[in-house]
């Protein structure tokens, strides 16, 4: 089993269409957890770390669920220029060690 | 404005030639990455560095060397003996004095085979 695995997608959905990414990990001692943003031919950008409580920015609600060991990403009213890949990072310690990037999410807006 | 500097965005290696990617940064931070990106996959880790003059292999170190004399830079060697050098480099740094961080990058280096 890969340590952090997402639905490579690609998600094609209408702009203002809500939108939402799984991300699983297997280290159940995991212990923090984010959302990057990834645009073609760019470096990742942090949108968001996720917290135990689940946490919103805007349009973007992150949620954890350590029982059943994933992480989610709700995007509401999609904007054409949400499309991008989305990467499910998780960091087994919390601290500067290494963290484990997923393969991320495709998500293709259109009009 | 504090960042990571990569230098340079493009850059293109013949055979048997090392090659050297440079990164820096004013964050302040203690932790330095390299990452490595082929098309449509996700990151690999090269080496990283948790403190001056110290650093640990990472997934796919095989053919890459690095250094950390300072703590603002952390460049990587692209040796000879790494067969398919072609991706896309990715450095990120961290700070190591604060649990639950995320990483910040770099904008890359693509580098390619002559």
């Amino acid at each position: 089993r890969k340590e952090v695995e997402q639905d490579p997608g690609p998600f094609n959905v209408p702009e203002g269409a809500t939108v939402a990414f799984n991300c699983t990990y297997s280290n159940s001692a995991s212990q923090s957890f984010f959302w990057y943003r990834q645009d073609c031919r760019k470096e990742p950008k942090l949108l968001m770390s996720v917290y135990s409580s689940g946490n919103e920015d805007g349009r973007f609600t992150a949620q954890l669920n350590r029982a059943s060991q994933y992480i989610s990403l709700l995007i509401r009213d999609s904007k054409l220029s949400d499309s991008a890949t989305y990467l499910c990072v998780v960091n087994p310690t919390g601290t500067a060690s290494k963290l484990t990037f997923g393969t991320g999410t495709r998500l293709q807006v259109t009009l | 404005d504090g960042g990571i500097t990569q230098s340079p965005k493009y850059l293109f290696r013949k055979e048997g030639q090392n090659v050297t990617l440079s990164c820096e940064q004013n964050l302040n931070h203690d932790a330095m990455y390299w990452y490595r990106q082929d098309p449509g996959q996700g990151l690999r880790l090269i080496y990283y560095s948790q403190i001056v003059n110290d650093f640990q292999k990472g997934d796919i170190a095989e053919g890459y060397s690095v250094s950390r004399e300072k703590k603002e830079s952390f460049p990587l060697t692209v040796t000879s003996a790494q067969k398919n050098p072609t991706a896309f480099y990715l450095c990120a740094s961290m700070d190591r004095g604060l649990s639950n961080q995320p990483q910040h990058f770099g904008d890359g280096t693509r580098l390619s085979i002559l």
